[in-house]
């Protein structure tokens, strides 16, 4: 079935650049997302890309796609300790939009 | 913030006894979405509904089963919790919209003894 596969763990200094990566198995997806998950609380949309896209910015966000190779990549400029928190990765599946796939998480830490 | 609100938040319980889990949208959103969260993997789809008393099955759906009579309540339960159930269970909404986003409900923390 479809898979999508995310490192676990990511530490960086304040102010660094963070790069967090995702990779796919259905190319099918229309809609790639990237969701944000604080402590004790639900996950909430960070930015998503459409399939047809190759890179989307929004402020600090950079959102690359590569479809060839299955591959979405989320970069945070100048992190601050306010980001610390997991990334998911999700992709849709069987032609439902609501219907998500999510990678395990990636543990962000921000070191002051 | 999106309304959701899930019931309970936390609960213990034991081995074989019957637990609900609701959640209740002020959305009016048509689809719902019931997911757990583990460690090591990460959001599962339990089962999701696209209407009132329409209903299917997700990636993680064995023990588990859902109703939703009406457009703002979906409920989860477990008819006889197991220990392998002891998870946080998500709730989201979606309207179905053109980019799929899904708007996620606070989590309910069932501990099964």
């Amino acid at each position: 079935g479809e898979d999508v596969e995310q490192s676990l763990f990511l530490s960086v200094r304040e102010g660094d650049s963070s790069v967090i990566n995702c990779t796919y198995t259905d190319s099918s997806s229309t809609y790639l997302y990237w969701y944000k998950q604080e402590p004790g609380a639900g996950l909430q949309l960070l930015t998503y890309i459409f399939s047809n896209m190759d890179m989307k910015q929004d402020q600090r966000l950079t959102v690359l796609l590569n479809k060839k190779d299955k591959h979405l990549s989320l970069r945070i400029a100048d992190t601050q300790t306010g980001d610390s928190a997991i990334y998911f990765c999700a992709v849709s599946f069987g032609g439902s939009q609501g219907n998500l796939i999510f990678g395990k998480g990636t543990k962000l830490s921000v070191k002051p | 913030d999106a309304g959701i609100t899930q019931s309970p938040r936390h609960k213990v319980t034991e081995t074989g006894t019957p637990v609900t889990l609701r959640c209740h949208q002020t959305e009016n959103h048509r689809y719902m979405y019931w997911y757990r969260q583990d460690p090591g993997h990460g959001l599962r789809l339990i089962h999701y509904s696209y209407g009132v008393k329409d209903t299917d099955k997700g990636e993680v759906s064995d023990g588990y089963s859902v109703s939703r009579s009406k457009t703002e309540d979906f409920l989860l339960t477990l008819e006889s919790a197991t220990s392998s159930q002891t998870s946080v269970y998500f709730c989201a909404i979606s309207s179905g919209g053109h980019t799929g986003e899904l708007f996620f409900g606070e989590g309910s923390r069932l501990t099964v003894l």
